[in-house]
């Protein structure tokens, strides 16, 4: 079975500071992988998704992430911060099977401070 | 500009009474999932629907919770009797299927049993 580990739970860090949010997967087959974002208050938003071909994603907001096969990883970055990237952040996967339904992260909190 | 909607957005209620949470999918969407969110337990799947067709319901408690999806354009969560470990956010999302789509979320349902 798939599953999904967000390395960590709380993320803080300063206005215009780069940052990575880490997400392991466990996969026994292709592999599709999302990462969305939830603001305050807010459902959960695609933030970008690695389907195939070129492992670098660009997503929404300057935030891109890469697959990396070997490391069964796919970390979120962003160069840049912004207060408003203040989120949690959900990286998730495709169960195998015919139900196919979303293998989620527990969330990793994003705290960008001024 | 195509959302989810849901309502309501707040919900208090007291230990016992019934709950009805409302959703609204996209236009066009054919797959609606339940998810429930608290802190604890992260994103849980409580059941999803293709073509108004239930099709995983093992994440929902079979004894006191019910999910329908009386026509195309809204599907319904129900609470009865509700119990206080049952507050948390509840998020309805749709979608053209699973595995490698998109899933569009609404704002949630906050619920509090007291």
């Amino acid at each position: 079975a798939q599953s999904v580990t967000q390395l960590d739970s709380q993320v803080p860090v300063f206005e215009e500071a780069p940052v990575e949010l880490r997400c392991n997967y466990s996969s026994s087959v292709s592999v599709y992988l999302f990462w969305y974002v939830q603001y305050p208050n807010q459902g959960l938003q695609l933030l970008l998704k690695y389907l195939s071909g070129s492992t670098l994603v660009k997503g929404i907001n300057g935030f891109e992430a890469e697959f990396n096969k070997s490391q069964t990883s796919f970390h979120l970055r962003k160069p840049s911060v912004h207060i408003s990237d203040t989120a949690e952040y959900f990286c998730a996967v495709p169960n195998a099977g015919n139900n196919r339904k979303l293998i989620w992260g527990l969330g990793t909190s994003l705290a960008v401070n001024p | 500009d195509a959302r989810v909607t849901q309502t309501p957005r707040d919900k208090v209620t007291e230990m016992g009474q019934e709950v009805t949470m409302r959703c609204q999918p996209i236009l066009g969407h054919n797959t609606v999932f339940w998810y429930r969110q608290t802190m604890m337990q992260g994103l849980e799947l409580l059941a999803y629907f293709r073509n108004r067709a239930p099709l995983d319901d093992s994440g929902m408690p079979k004894d006191r919770f019910s999910a329908e999806m009386p026509d195309a354009t809204l599907a319904t969560l129900k609470i009865q009797p509700s119990e206080p470990r049952d507050s948390a956010v509840y998020f309805c999302a749709s979608g053209l299927g699973w595995g490698s789509t998109e899933a569009f979320f609404g704002q949630g349902t906050r619920l509090t049993v007291v």
